[in-house]
């Protein structure tokens, strides 16, 4: 079994600043790998896949690389409806999470 | 757009089956190379994947949960189905469910969700 580790488990960012989170899998996925983006009391939200593919809708701001066992996701300048958990995904197996929250 | 919607009590009791059910709107279960998966959320903590369904009607379950978990299809009222036998207290949590879509070269991506539903194991 894929175990999927994130870090850091929290990260203090100021507005417009940027934010970058890890992701590290016990094995390789290739480019088998999702973000999401979690606010309190709603589902998640599809970020990226294929590890650096932007989902529908999603601002330029958020960026994906990695490829094997190291992911990073991105985000570029940071904005007040950004703070949220953010998890990364491989087939059936969860990160998780990174909480960012504001510094 | 497509839309999902969990339904199913909200209080199971301990020793008893946990059973939902995930509608889709907006576009029929069957079109598209989907999957249909099951994620659940306990209070203040990560995501768990439970399982997918195709259309076919093949499943994938955590291998963490499989004994213990049933996913169905009924393509003539567009919705797919959870069974979790034997709760505890531990299978508290928030029920998800979402489209599952596989791009090749780039894996499975659940790229919409249901609102989610709370179910509460309890006696």
């Amino acid at each position: 079994e894929i175990v999927m580790t994130q870090s850091p488990a929290t990260l203090s960012v100021s507005p417009g600043e940027r934010a970058t989170l890890s992701c590290r899998a016990s094995q390789s996925v290739s480019s088998n790998l999702a973000w999401y983006q979690q606010k309190p009391g709603q589902a998640p939200r599809l970020l990226i896949y294929g590890a650096s593919t932007r989902a529908t809708g999603i601002p330029a701001r958020f960026s994906g690389s990695g490829s094997g066992t190291e992911f990073t996701l991105t985000i570029s300048s940071l904005q007040s409806e950004d703070f949220a958990v953010y998890y990364c995904q491989q087939s059936g197996t969860f990160g998780g999470g990174t909480k960012v929250e504001i510094k | 757009q497509v839309q999902l919607q969990e339904s199913g009590p909200g209080l199971v009791k301990p020793s008893q089956t946990l059973s939902l059910t995930c509608t889709v709107s907006g576009g029929s279960i069957s079109s598209g190379s989907y999957y249909w998966s099951w994620i659940r959320q306990p209070a203040g903590k990560g995501l768990e994947w439970i399982g997918r369904i195709y259309t076919s009607g093949s499943t994938n379950y955590n291998p963490s949960l499989k004994s213990r978990v049933t996913i169905s299809v009924d393509t003539s009222k567009n919705q797919f189905s959870l069974k979790l036998s034997s709760v505890t207290a531990a299978d508290t949590a928030v029920y998800y469910c979402a489209r599952d879509s596989y791009y090749y070269g780039s894996g499975h991506a659940f790229d919409i969700w249901g609102q989610g539903t709370m179910v509460t194991v309890s006696s």
